[in-house]
């Protein structure tokens, strides 16, 4: 089975921190993705990924940059975490040319206090 | 991303009962998938419908693929305690780029 992996669970940070969220999946897949999700919103795309060193903007990309260096590593930035980035964190992958779907990790409960 | 409409926002569920909830798109979709999410868990995928019309199922669950392409529903027979979670859909265009409902919160009725 495809894995997705994100480095942490939960995590708490104070205002204006620089934050990274690492996610790597095994599985060779060329797409990544990154939402956040938060009560009534459901999942919001931030930035996405189709190749290495590849990036394009989602829906919410403001405050956010993105890193991939290597084919299984997408990580995510919060330049200067700010409360209201707190916030559920989903990584995704998927493999181009298939309709098989997103393979998502567990997730990172961002806390930024 | 286009975000699907979908229905019920939330439920409560009673052991035993059938539910069913629904999404729509003003767009065509090629590829309808349903997936559930536990508390503090990621969503994982339950159900893929490919093709317009086709009906799938996958234990106590049942999906259809909408004719018209523009809309799919899912339907939980005789419920459990563990169907609890948030249910998403989600449409797949020509592109690799997936569309999300809200999501339908499913909670136990006390």
């Amino acid at each position: 089975d495809v894995k997705v992996t994100q480095s942490s669970r939960y995590l708490v940070k104070r205002t204006g921190e620089k934050v990274f969220l690492e996610c790597v999946q095994d599985m060779d897949h060329e797409n990544m993705f990154w939402y956040r999700q938060d009560p009534g919103l459901g999942l919001r795309l931030i930035y996405f990924s189709y190749d290495v060193k590849m990036k394009e903007k989602g829906d919410i990309p403001e405050g956010y940059s993105v890193s991939r260096e290597k084919k299984e590593r997408f990580s995510l930035i919060l330049e200067s975490a700010s409360t209201n980035q707190t916030s559920m964190y989903l990584c995704a992958s998927s493999i181009t040319g298939t309709n098989y779907g997103y393979t998502f990790g567990s997730g990172t409960r961002l806390t930024v206090v | 991303g286009q975000q699907l409409n979908q229905s019920p926002q939330s439920m409560f569920i009673q052991e035993g009962e059938d539910v069913s909830m629904n999404c729509t798109s003003s767009s065509i979709f090629n590829t309808w998938l349903w997936y559930k999410q536990d508390p503090g868990e990621g969503p994982v995928l339950l159900i893929a419908l490919y093709k317009a019309g086709e009906l799938t199922s996958n234990g106590r669950l049942t999906a259809q693929f909408g004719i018209t392409r523009k809309d799919s529903f899912l339907n939980i027979s005789a419920s459990i305690p563990s169907d609890v979670g948030i249910y998403f859909c989600a449409g797949l265009p020509n592109d690799y780029k997936l569309s999300f409902g809200a999501g339908t919160t499913v909670t136990v009725r006390a």
